[in-house]
């Protein structure tokens, strides 16, 4: 079955770590991208992209850090620089321009 | 610039009643709308989407919404709540124009009371 996957589920942090949270597609979309989840804010874009080897930069992209060496994949590094990393995270991908995202299952980031 | 209201952050319906959630959008080129839902601790699920065409969009577990472009509205509806559709509600906006970015609004958390 097509989809995407998020892993781990759940990640737990200590202060002045980077971590790297994983996203893989195999619905051959060529648009990626990532969104912070807090309660009562609904989703924030951090990072999207469009084509394999360029991203662009979202509404919060302080603090975390992206690749897209793969068309499959569009892993997520959050950062020491990050203050308040504790949130959901959820990745999607989409056929441009416009159209439907498909979600992945999210990770559940705490900082200890 | 576009963006995306949705009014009421909690709603509570009896099982079986009508629900609605509302939606309005500011968009200076023709949207495309969506309404998705999340269950706890998951990731989001696609309801239904407006793109072009036919303005009233009927969705998955018995949803639809109108495109009112008028009202610049996207409401969602269902006539008969069912337990099994508690969750959180998020309307979101985007444009074939420029980058493919969307817009998503604060999510509607639905309670069915029994």
């Amino acid at each position: 079955d097509g989809g995407i996957t998020q892993s781990p589920k759940y990640l737990f942090r200590k202060e002045g770590q980077n971590v790297t949270l994983s996203c893989e597609q195999n619905l051959n979309h060529d648009a990626m991208y990532w969104y912070r989840q807090d309660p009562g804010q609904g989703l924030r874009l951090i990072y999207y992209s469009q084509i394999v080897n360029d991203f662009q930069k979202g509404d919060i992209a302080e603090g975390y850090s992206v690749s897209r060496e793969k068309k499959e994949s569009f892993p997520l590094t959050v950062t020491s620089a990050q203050k308040n990393p504790t949130a959901f995270y959820l990745c999607a991908s989409s056929i441009p321009p416009a159209d439907t995202q498909y979600f992945g299952p999210g990770t559940r980031l705490t900082v200890l | 610039a576009q963006s995306v209201t949705q009014l009421g952050s909690h709603v509570s319906v009896s099982e079986g009643a009508l629900v609605l959630l509302r939606c309005n959008y500011s968009s200076s080129v023709p949207p495309y709308l969506f309404w998705y839902v999340q269950y706890p601790n998951q990731g989001l699920q696609l309801l239904l989407k407006y793109t072009t065409g036919a303005t009233l969009v009927k969705g998955i577990n018995g949803f639809e919404a109108e495109f009112k472009k008028s009202e610049t509205s996207f409401h969602l509806t269902k006539p008969s709540a069912h337990m099994s559709d508690a969750a959180e509600y998020f309307c979101a906006v985007s444009t074939i124009a420029g980058t493919y970015k969307y817009i998503f609004g604060t999510g509607t958390r639905l309670k069915v009371l029994a």
